[in-house]
Order: C-alpha cells, then sequence, then structure tokens
C-alpha cells in the first residue's frame, strides 16, 4: 500500500475485554515497530520486529500485551484483560532495512477502556 | 538512561517569525538524533536526522537543526514560520551502538501554534 495502515482507527473498549489491533506496514518493509502514546506524551517504544521474528519487547508494559507478525508482515498487537492505563493512541511503524532507515508511522488506534 | 527533554510544550510564533524548538538529551553513548512532527489525525514525519558528520542538518519544509554534543542539544529552527507549520513536535533519541536504529526514545513534544 501507499502507506502504513492502522486498523480500527478508534476501539472503546469495556475493562477486562480482549482486544487486537492491526498494521498493515508498508509492503516489503523489514522492520515493523510498535509504540504507545499516552495523551500529551511522547510516544514510548513497545516491541520491535525483523520480519517475523520479535527481536525486542523490552517496551511491553505487561505480560496481558502480546504482539505476532506471523508471516513478516501484517502485525497484530493484543490486550488480554484491558485496564483503563492502556488507554491511549497505538503507532505502527516500519521501515525498509534494519539498518538507520527512515521509519514510516501509521495514522494509529485510539484505545479507550472504560 | 537515555532520555529526551523538550522545553515548552507550546510554543506559540507570529507567522513569519523565528521558530526555535528547544530539545536536550542525556546519554553516555553517542546519539542519533531525530525530529518528527506530527499533523492532526497523521503518522509522525520525519523531519530530520543526525547520525555522524555536519552537525548542522538540514530537513524539509525550511528546517533545521544544530547537534551541539558540548551542550547535548539539537534544537529545532526555522527563519519564518507558515501557517501550515502548525503541529506538534517531536525531538527523538536512538543509540548509535544500539541494534534496532527504530528504537527511539521521545520527548513529550511542543505544540506550535502559528498566528496570523
Amino acid at each position: 500500500g501507499a502507506g502504513v495502515s492502522q486498523s480500527p482507527r478508534y476501539k472503546v473498549a469495556k475493562r477486562g475485554q480482549d482486544v487486537a489491533l492491526r498494521c498493515d506496514p508498508i509492503s516489503g518493509h523489514v522492520s515493523l515497530f510498535w509504540y504507545q502514546q499516552a495523551l500529551g506524551q511522547g510516544p514510548e517504544f513497545l516491541t520491535y520486529f525483523q520480519n517475523e521474528a520479535q527481536l525486542d519487547k523490552s517496551g511491553l508494559p505487561s505480560d496481558r500485551f502480546f504482539a505476532e507478525r506471523p508471516e513478516g508482515s501484517v502485525s497484530t498487537l493484543k490486550i488480554q484483560r484491558t485496564q483503563q492505563e492502556d488507554s491511549a493512541v497505538y503507532l505502527c511503524a516500519s521501515s525498509s532495512g534494519t539498518g538507520l532507515g527512515k521509519l514510516f508511522f501509521g495514522s494509529g488506534t485510539q484505545l479507550s477502556v472504560l | 538512561a537515555q532520555s529526551v527533554t523538550q522545553l515548552g510544550s507550546h510554543v506559540s510564533v507570529s507567522e513569519g517569525a523565528l521558530v526555535l524548538l528547544r530539545c536536550n538529551y542525556s546519554s553516555s553513548v553517542p546519539p542519533y538524533l531525530f525530529w518528527y512532527v506530527q499533523y492532526p489525525n497523521q503518522g509522525l514525519q520525519l523531519l530530520l536526522k543526525y547520525t555522524t558528520g555536519a552537525t548542522l542538518v538540514k530537513g524539509i519544509n525550511g528546517f533545521e537543526a544544530e547537534f551541539k554534543k558540548s551542550e547535548t542539544s539539537f534544537h529545532l529552527t526555522k527563519p519564518s514560520a507558515h501557517m501550515s507549520d502548525a503541529a506538534e513536535y517531536f525531538c527523538a533519541y536512538t543509540n548509535a551502538g544500539g541494534t534496532s536504529y527504530g528504537k527511539l526514545t521521545f520527548g513529550q513534544g511542543t505544540i506550535l501554534t502559528v498566528h496570523p
């Protein structure tokens, strides 16, 4: 596609529900990143994939957060038993290489947990 | 641990005036530094980056930034603001010796308002 696509654009969940957020990176991009952006804050790193391998998940805040990229393209970020503090914008970014390539960000999924 | 501090969460300038957005970083290793811009309902876009070499880097839309190691700063400037520059700006850092250059540490952001 022309850019990084994220869906849904908005998600409202009741506390305790599970949610799944999808990211379609730019075709052919090797690297994929997930970030969490709380209201009024800068994005914070969650996890990084190189192709299908999850090379860094040091930013995932708890074991309720899980990310996968099984075929090295589309990625899903899953949050189990959502809590109010999970409310944030979740950003996905991709780049064409493993070096200092330009990151292309999606518009994000705004998650609100009630 | 590395950190990025942006001085001023809101900056307001008049159209045609100088834009100066401040960024300081804290790191024990050489940094790679970035400025990103975020327009409403759009993804973050890279304005410019410093990796190695020339410390004054030029980016898109007339923006530039200067890496000053002695001051641990990477301030963003533009000589003459346009209305279209109104957006939120993020300074970001990554470890030059890291395994993933996309693993960025962001500042908290500065919202730029441009008055007619």
